[in-house]
């Protein structure tokens, strides 16, 4: 099993640019999540997905959107890329309702200049 | 809104020795996690912890929860350097699977 993957690894924006960052779990879990990192803190969630065809608001949802593809993908969006998303993003997914902990992907490191 | 306090956030202690990471939170929730980060690297699941009193050892680290307080210690035993990492709590909101991390806690170990 490759657990969780994310597409891509590094990236560069100019501000203003689009890009869609790609996660995959083949766990078969339920949930998923999308979080970032910003140096020196903690992960803040983004946008989470409790099922297939359900997607939610976390802590700090603006400036992106989300898509549940089907159960194993689960896409983040970012419309129109600022310097303040700049960050390190993580993509994690569980199975939903058992307390499991959660599973994460490598991460895509983000520059937007 | 729920917070989630660690400390200390930096740590540096010498090889040896032992040392508490302490896990406050402001709301109840009887699920709380462990989590490891290398630099640069993805986090990796340490301890889950489901219930009040509930503690879990894993090698020289050993974690337990005290619902009714709100916290929840990362005790390190004869800490070793390979240990030398960012460590991080982070609470369910309500059993809902939905995590608050804390800002982590550097640990550093030195011979």
């Amino acid at each position: 099993n490759a657990g969780v993957t994310q597409t891509p690894k590094f990236q560069v924006l100019k501000t203003g640019q689009s890009m869609t960052l790609q996660c995959a779990q083949d766990m078969n879990h339920n949930s998923m999540y999308w979080y970032r990192q910003d140096p020196g803190m903690g992960l803040r969630l983004i946008y989470y997905s409790a099922s297939e065809g359900t997607t939610d608001k976390g802590e700090v949802p603006n400036g992106y959107n989300v898509s549940r593809l089907n159960k194993r993908e689960f896409s983040l969006r970012l419309e129109s890329a600022a310097p303040s998303q700049t960050s390190v993003y993580f993509c994690a997914s569980t199975v939903a309702g058992e307390g499991d902990t959660q599973y994460f992907g490598p991460g895509t490191r983000l520059t937007v200049l | 809104e729920l917070k989630v306090e660690q400390n200390p956030l930096f740590l540096s202690m010498q090889e040896g020795k032992n040392y508490t990471i302490y896990c406050n939170y402001s709301t109840t929730s009887d699920r709380l996690y462990w989590y490891r980060q290398d630099p640069g690297k993805s986090l990796e699941s340490l301890f889950v912890l489901l219930s009040n009193g509930a503690v879990k050892q894993e090698g020289r680290l050993m974690a337990s929860l005290d619902t009714k307080a709100r916290l929840s210690t990362l005790h390190i035993t004869a800490a070793v350097h390979d240990l030398s990492a960012t460590y991080f709590c982070a609470v369910d909101m309500n059993n809902t699977d939905k995590l608050i991390f804390g800002t982590g806690t550097r640990l550093q170990v030195f011979p």
